[in-house]
């Protein structure tokens, strides 16, 4: 079966790091990019950053310089380190496969909340 | 840069057909595609619906279905049914500086 599994969120206060991670299964991970995209409160989804196959990073705007994307192929794994976080980064966090130009596999989501 | 521009809602009768739009609001006349639709039920993550503008993945049902004119795509779900209720989400290829950029999302309603 094909899934990804998130960890790593949790509560942190402002201007601390979180280390993401989401863990791949049931398919060749390395042939694939993968992405990150959440989900603040009520809100709609955001796409975060992306990670190709050969290692091309791309970020949205509000992300740059605080979020850093990774990939392990061995671990068949993709991280997000956070850093400088703000209230306004608390949301679910979901990786999602990168495939014919679309996310077509997403994980559950983990939840990083951003408060003193 | 440019935004997607969704409908914050929309509301169908069970058995009734809707559009959701998408419409890409930006001077750059430079192409819109890789257009994709994502389904979203309350707790639950996004699933894929339609990719490449109007192809679907496997298992989706035929009662879904993408199409583009211009700077406008579209989703069509037809036969609505009780579980099409959810929040809908276009996205599409950016740019060599931001890569995806998504809509804003639209509550779907069935009456």
């Amino acid at each position: 079966e094909v899934q990804l599994v998130e960890s790593g969120g949790g509560l942190v206060q402002p201007g601390g790091s979180l280390r993401l991670s989401c863990a791949a299964s049931g398919f060749t991970f390395n042939r694939y990019a993968m992405n990150w995209v959440r989900q603040a409160p009520g809100k709609g989804l955001e796409w975060l950053s992306y990670i190709s196959s050969t290692n091309d990073i791309y970020y949205v705007d509000s992300v740059k310089g605080r979020f850093t994307i990774s990939r392990d192929n061995a671990k068949s794994s993709v991280y997000l380190q956070m850093n400088s976080l703000r209230e306004d980064d608390t949301a679910v966090y979901y990786c999602a496969r990168d495939d014919k130009w679309a996310f077509d596999v997403w994980g559950q989501g983990t939840r990083v909340t951003v408060s003193s | 840069q440019f935004a997607l521009t969704q409908p914050a809602s929309v509301s169908g009768s069970l058995g009734q057909s809707i559009t959701i739009s998408c419409t890409k609001t930006s001077n750059d006349v430079g192409s819109y595609d890789r257009v994709s639709w994502y389904q979203q039920h309350p707790g639950k993550a996004p699933q894929l619906m339609i990719y490449e503008g109007d192809q679907r993945p496997s298992g989706v049902s035929n009662r879904f279905s993408g199409s583009k004119s211009d700077n406008t795509a579209s989703l069509t779900i037809s036969g609505l049914q009780a579980e099409d209720e959810a929040d809908y989400y276009c996205c599409s290829y950016g740019s060599s500086s931001t890569f995806w950029v998504l809509g804003g999302g639209t509550k779907l309603t069935v009456l």
